[in-house]
């Protein structure tokens, strides 16, 4: 089973700053198959990212996702006040498909 | 467009069963497979497993194995998720999700959850 860590598990920023929200697996994830989502309080997970930097449907591009292996970031460029919520990472390549802890994302 | 649409919220007795259902529509309900996805109160998201609403087949976390049940009715678009011997830790949000077009791929239409509490 691949394990998901993310750091921070707090982060806490204005709007306008950048943030940057760290994944890091326990073994190299397969191919591309690296998403994130975000969640707000009772709402579903919405996809944010997949294949590691690819952008899903309506997704501004203030969004973008990096990284390879076992190492992923997510960074927002600037903070919009709808953005404070949590952000998980997932892995999609091998079962079973796991989510990391998440990130809470608050405004300072 | 595409909606998941699920059951609404049960309470039920420890050592219970409770199905959950999510209704698809909006797109070719046997073309994409279907994920279960949990979240007890202030946690993370939990993956129970996944359904190919096709074949019927299924893939459960080893968590799970033994306790749940995948289960569709193509004839409504409808899948199911059962999960037995009920537990306090069982308590949560249950999610169905669809993926973006093959099996290994991100989850890109959730349902709306569905809350199952246990408590005697």
């Amino acid at each position: 089973e691949i394990v998901l860590t993310q750091s921070p598990g707090t982060l806490s920023l204005s709007p306008g700053e950048r943030a940057s929200l760290s994944c890091r697996a326990s073994q190299s994830v397969s191919s591309i198959s690296l998403a994130w989502y975000q969640q707000k309080p009772g709402q579903a997970p919405r996809l944010l990212i997949y294949g590691v930097s690819s952008r899903a449907t309506g997704i501004p591009d203030r969004f973008s996702g990096s990284g390879s292996g076992t190492d992923f970031t997510l960074t927002i460029s600037r903070l919009e006040p709808e953005d404070f919520a949590v952000y998980y990472c997932q892995q999609y390549g091998s079962s079973p498909f796991t989510f990391g802890q998440g990130t809470k994302l608050e405004i300072k | 467009q595409v909606q998941l649409v699920q059951s609404g919220a049960e309470v039920k007795k420890p050592g219970a069963s409770v199905r959950v259902s999510c209704k698809a529509s909006g797109y070719t309900f046997t073309s994409y497979y279907m994920h279960w996805v949990r979240q007890a109160p202030g946690q993370g998201l939990e993956w129970m497993g996944i359904i190919n609403p096709s074949a019927g087949g299924t893939n459960y976390a080893q968590k799970f194995q033994g306790r749940v049940t995948m289960t569709r009715d193509t004839s409504t678009s409808t899948v199911y998720m059962e999960l037995s011997s009920l537990r306090s830790e069982d308590t949560a949000v249950y999610f169905c999700a669809r993926v973006y077009s093959d099996k290994w791929s991100p989850f890109d239409y959730w349902g709306q959850g569905t809350l199952v509490t246990v408590s005697s």
